[in-house]
């Protein structure tokens, strides 16, 4: 039952540092999310993905890059992290949405990966 | 731009209490609504709604969906300490960008 695991939990960085978060979903879900979690914004959305080799902006794109290679995993990456990119990040997954029979809409999120950018 | 605005913010209130949280909503293209609890890690599912008028519930939450007047409530009642977290609400307009979420009600209760 491992569901939505992301990769590293804890992480601080220096400004102009770069690194890649992992995150990986044994459900076979179509849609990934990346989404950012600052105090009194919210949950917004960074990048997403609708399948193995897509992916688009969200929100708050900028400073961000992802790849989606395979389609249980989805790499956020900062090329040079700066400290307003100090945040939680949090990876999910859902079915695919848009078709007329779906039903089942919500995500399922990772535990989380608290990023600190000095 | 969907809108997802929730209130309050945050709220204290005493264990055996009983609280209503608050979700207004505007969206192009609506199809549900959902909330969420989060705890000190991943936001986990509480309830989908996406018809006016019928109350999901379980067991102390309930929750219920207006969508003439474009809003939702949460309702808890004999809250326990446990009860304490963030609670999120989300609106889907069925695209691929998934979700938009409000900021959060930061919900304490105290013993």
């Amino acid at each position: 039952n491992a569901g939505v695991t992301q990769t590293p939990k804890f992480r601080v960085l220096k400004t102009g540092q770069s690194m890649t978060l992992l995150c990986a979903q044994d459900m076979n879900h179509e849609y990934m999310y990346w989404y950012r979690q600052d105090p009194g914004m919210g949950l917004r959305l960074i990048h997403y993905s609708v399948g193995e080799g897509t992916t688009a902006k969200g929100e708050v794109p900028d400073g961000y890059n992802v790849s989606r290679l395979k389609k249980q995993n989805f790499l956020l990456g900062l090329e040079s992290a700066a400290p307003s990119q100090t945040s939680v990040y949090f990876c999910a997954s859902s079915y695919l949405q848009g078709r007329a029979k779906a039903t089942n809409e919500k995500l399922f999120f990772g535990s989380g990966t608290q990023l600190s950018v000095l | 731009e969907d809108k997802v605005v929730q209130s309050p913010l945050s709220l204290v209130v005493h264990e055996g209490d009983t609280v209503t949280l608050n979700c207004s909503y505007e969206v192009t293209n609506f199809r549900s609504l959902l909330w969420y609890k989060q705890e000190k890690k991943a936001p986990t599912f509480l309830f989908m709604l996406t018809s006016s008028g019928i109350e999901k519930k379980s067991g102390r939450l309930s929750s219920i969906l207006d969508k003439k007047e474009l809003f939702s409530i949460l309702n808890i009642t004999a809250t326990q300490t446990g009860d304490s977290a963030i609670y999120l609400c989300a609106i889907s307009g069925g695209g691929a960008d998934g979700l938009t979420f409000g900021k959060g009600t930061h919900l304490i209760i105290q013993p």
